[in-house]
């Protein structure tokens, strides 16, 4: 899997759009961008997940570089329980030995009043 | 839809004996189960993959025979801490990659913390 690189955290003000980068210079061509989140104490949870293609979801937004080698997360309007530790991931979805998800240390985004 | 339990949430134990934890996909089957441990401040680290039928694969510096892993069902995983240590002590997440899932996502437990005294 391709390796990534993130800031160790980073503030928003509440209700502001919280936008967290991810370089993943290495990736390959069949590599797909992968975003958990995990809140105290608690098991990670999907976020989002792309290709090359900007994605949308009820929960954020995923914008990847043309040429594939950073990403940005944004939460648009961040709340309180948004604050957790974000971790991009990129590997290959397909083919065996695909199915295992490696954590890197995160970013740690914490949500000021 | 896609939720994944964990039993018990924490557990305190004693050094020496073995406590088992156990990880169920509620509304979905699941061939692939996979286990993580979560040391404080830290990333989670995954510890083995469990395959419904099968034995599981362990990842380098993860005693199989310590941490005892079964999946009988496609729908529940066992791990056994055997003879716990303090050391052994720490947050322990399942998932779940759903049987025939598009791009091979997996749900998450809400994890069990183990503090072995």
């Amino acid at each position: 899997d391709a390796k990534t690189t993130q800031p160790p955290s980073m503030d928003c003000a509440e209700g502001r759009a919280a936008n967290l980068p991810c370089n993943h210079s290495t990736i390959s061509g069949n590599e797909y961008v992968y975003w958990y989140r995990q809140i105290h104490s608690q098991g990670p949870q999907y976020i989002i997940h792309g290709l090359k293609n900007n994605e949308t979801n009820e929960m954020a937004s995923l914008i990847i570089t043309e040429d594939r080698k950073s990403s940005t997360l944004i939460l648009p309007h961040a709340t309180l329980r948004d604050t957790a530790v974000y971790y991009c991931i990129v590997r290959s979805p397909f083919g065996a030995g695909s199915y295992q998800l490696t954590f890197g240390k995160g970013t740690k985004l914490s949500v000021i009043p | 839809g896609a939720v994944v339990s964990q039993h018990p949430s924490w557990v305190i134990c004693k050094s020496g004996t073995s406590v088992k934890i156990e990880c169920r996909s509620l509304d979905f089957q699941a061939t692939t189960m996979f286990w993580y441990r979560q040391f404080p401040k830290q990333s989670l680290m995954l510890m083995a993959t469990s395959n419904e039928g099968s034995k599981a694969t362990y990842e380098q510096g993860v005693e199989k025979d310590k941490f005892l892993i079964n999946h009988a069902s496609l729908t529940l995983s066992t791990l056994t801490v055997t003879s716990a240590h303090p050391e052994d002590s720490s947050f322990y997440i399942c998932s779940a990659r759903p049987s025939g899932g598009l791009h091979n996502e997996q749900f998450f437990g809400p994890g069990t913390r183990l503090t072995v005294l």
